[in-house]
C-alpha cells in the first residue's frame, strides 16, 4: 500500500492529452513539493517535473506539473507512442514517498 | 556528464548479507545528498535510505531498519548499502539516486542491481 495514489492506469489515443492525478495527505503532499518520475520499460526512473511544476532540462513543455491542497497532477499532451511508460509521483516528507505508480497506455 | 552505476547484487539466501555499492562520477559527490531506492519485481518505488553530503544525517525506512547501513566514501565517490538479515521481500532492483539539492527531486538514478534473496 503506497503512501501516494495513484489510478494504476490510463489510457489515451496518440496526440490526445492525458492527466495523472496524485493524492496525499497534509503531512506530505499538502506540505511539500512534489516530483514525478517516468520509467520506460526496463530502464530507470527519470526526473521529470521537480517543485511541482518546473521542468529540468531537456524535458519537452508536453510535460506539465500543478499542485492543489493534497493532489498533484502529471499532465502529457501531444501522446506519443514512445510516452508509453509507468509514471511515479513522489515527495518528501522526512522520507521519500512514493505513488504506486500509473501505466500509460498510448493506444 | 552524471554517471551512477550500481554493483554488487545477486542471489543470497534468506538471514544472508550483501553490500551494495554505487560509484558516482561526474560530480562533486561530496556536495550532494543521496538515497537507495528499491523495486520489488512488477512492483512500484520504494524509498530504502538517505545519507547526507558529509554522512551526519541518516534516514532509513521502517522495513529495513536496523538490517541494513547506508554509508559513503567521498575520497571514492561511492556510495554503499550493507544488507545483512535479508529476507525474501528485500528482492528488488537497488538503485542509487541523487538528490539535486537546488530543488527537491531525485534528478539522477543509476540503472539498479538485482537482489534476489531466495533458498
Amino acid at each position: 500500500q503506497s503512501v501516494l495514489t495513484q489510478p494504476p492506469s490510463v489510457s489515451a489515443a496518440p496526440g490526445q492529452k492525458v492527466t495523472i492525478s496524485c493524492s496525499g495527505s497534509s503531512s506530505n503532499i499538502g506540505n511539500n513539493y512534489v516530483s514525478w518520475y517516468q520509467q520506460l520499460p526496463g530502464t530507470a526512473p527519470k526526473l521529470l517535473i521537480y517543485d511541482n511544476d518546473r521542468r529540468p532540462s531537456g524535458i519537452p513543455d508536453r510535460f506539465s506539473g500543478s499542485k492543489s491542497g493534497t493532489s498533484a497532477t502529471l499532465g502529457i499532451t501531444g501522446l506519443q507512442t514512445g510516452d508509453e511508460a509507468d509514471y511515479y509521483c513522489g515527495t518528501w516528507d522526512g522520507s521519500w514517498v512514493f505513488g504506486g505508480g500509473t501505466k500509460l497506455t498510448v493506444l | 556528464e552524471v554517471q551512477l552505476v550500481e554493483s554488487g547484487g545477486g542471489l543470497v539466501q534468506p538471514g544472508g548479507s550483501l553490500r551494495l555499492s554505487c560509484a558516482a562520477s561526474g560530480l562533486t559527490f561530496s556536495s550532494y545528498e543521496m538515497n537507495w531506492v528499491r523495486q520489488a519485481p512488477g512492483k512500484g518505488l520504494e524509498w530504502v535510505s538517505y545519507v547526507s553530503g558529509s554522512a551526519t544525517s541518516i534516514y532509513y525506512a521502517d522495513s529495513v531498519k536496523g538490517r541494513f547501513t547506508i554509508s559513503r566514501d567521498n575520497a571514492k565517490n561511492s556510495l554503499y548499502l550493507q544488507m545483512n538479515s535479508l529476507r525474501a521481500e528485500d528482492t528488488a532492483v537497488y538503485y542509487c539516486a541523487r538528490e539535486n539539492g537546488d530543488y527537491v527531486g531525485l534528478d539522477y538514478w543509476g540503472q539498479g542491481t538485482l537482489v534476489t534473496v531466495s533458498s
